[in-house]
């Protein structure tokens, strides 16, 4: 069965870098997400992605956050200048689009900011 | 704003049956969603509901009243590997681009006993 892939699964960084977390999407699937989940807290929404732009962010996904799809297979996202609370699980998922469908989580990775 | 509640934790023994509910108040309903996510992973699709009524799928079922936003899901012939988190999630309104992100509660912790 197709699924979602992330990398790299662990990355630790110090406050201020920039990192960027790496995913590829389902083949067939044109939305793409990224959710987070802090350690013990609900999974929370950040930013979805379809026909190269995005169409709907949450109040987290501020200016230090981006996403882009450089090629036709990789969807990422970026950090500018990590926080000490940016520490979390971050979660690729993407859909077919309709409204039953669900969405396909990849197996995340996990952030930590020193 | 959104809110989805569900218990924290709840404990079953092997073999028995066990009903996780979930209330929601949400602006918007594309349906609702529950997943699976064993610790440390990540959230795996269970199973959708957009009309009211019970959904069945093997052991697991699921329960939809729109009118009293109630959900619950229901998991038979408990076994040892469905001790996890499981996850409400409501799809709250179409973005307009077919972004039919989704607002997850915090999770019910499932302990299955023998």
């Amino acid at each position: 069965e197709p699924e979602v892939t992330q990398t790299p699964s662990h990355q630790v960084t110090q406050m201020g870098q920039e990192v960027i977390l790496r995913c590829v999407p389902i083949s067939n699937h044109l939305y793409f997400y990224w959710y987070r989940q802090i350690l013990g807290q609900k999974v929370e929404f950040l930013v979805s992605f379809y026909n190269n732009e995005i169409s709907e962010k949450s109040e987290i996904f501020d200016d230090q956050f981006s996403v882009e799809r450089p090629d036709g297979s990789n969807f990422t996202l970026k950090i500018r200048s990590t926080k000490l609370e940016d520490s979390a699980m971050y979660f690729c998922a993407s859909s077919e689009g309709l409204r039953s469908s669900p969405l396909h989580f990849g197996n995340g990775t996990r952030l930590t900011v020193t | 704003g959104q809110n989805i509640d569900q218990p924290t934790e709840m404990t079953a023994t092997e073999g028995a049956i066990v009903q996780i509910n979930c209330t929601y108040q949400t602006s918007g309903f594309n349906g609702l969603f529950w997943y699976q996510q064993h610790a440390g992973e990540a959230p795996t699709f269970l199973s959708y509901n957009v009309l009211d009524g019970l959904e069945e799928k093997g052991r697991f079922s699921s329960f939809l009243s729109r009118s009293k936003g109630y959900s619950y899901l229901l998991l038979k012939e408990l076994q040892m590997k469905d001790s996890a988190s499981y996850l409400c999630a409501v799809s709250p309104h179409d973005s307009g681009a077919g972004s039919y992100q989704l607002t997850f509660g915090k999770g019910t912790k499932l302990s299955v006993i023998p």
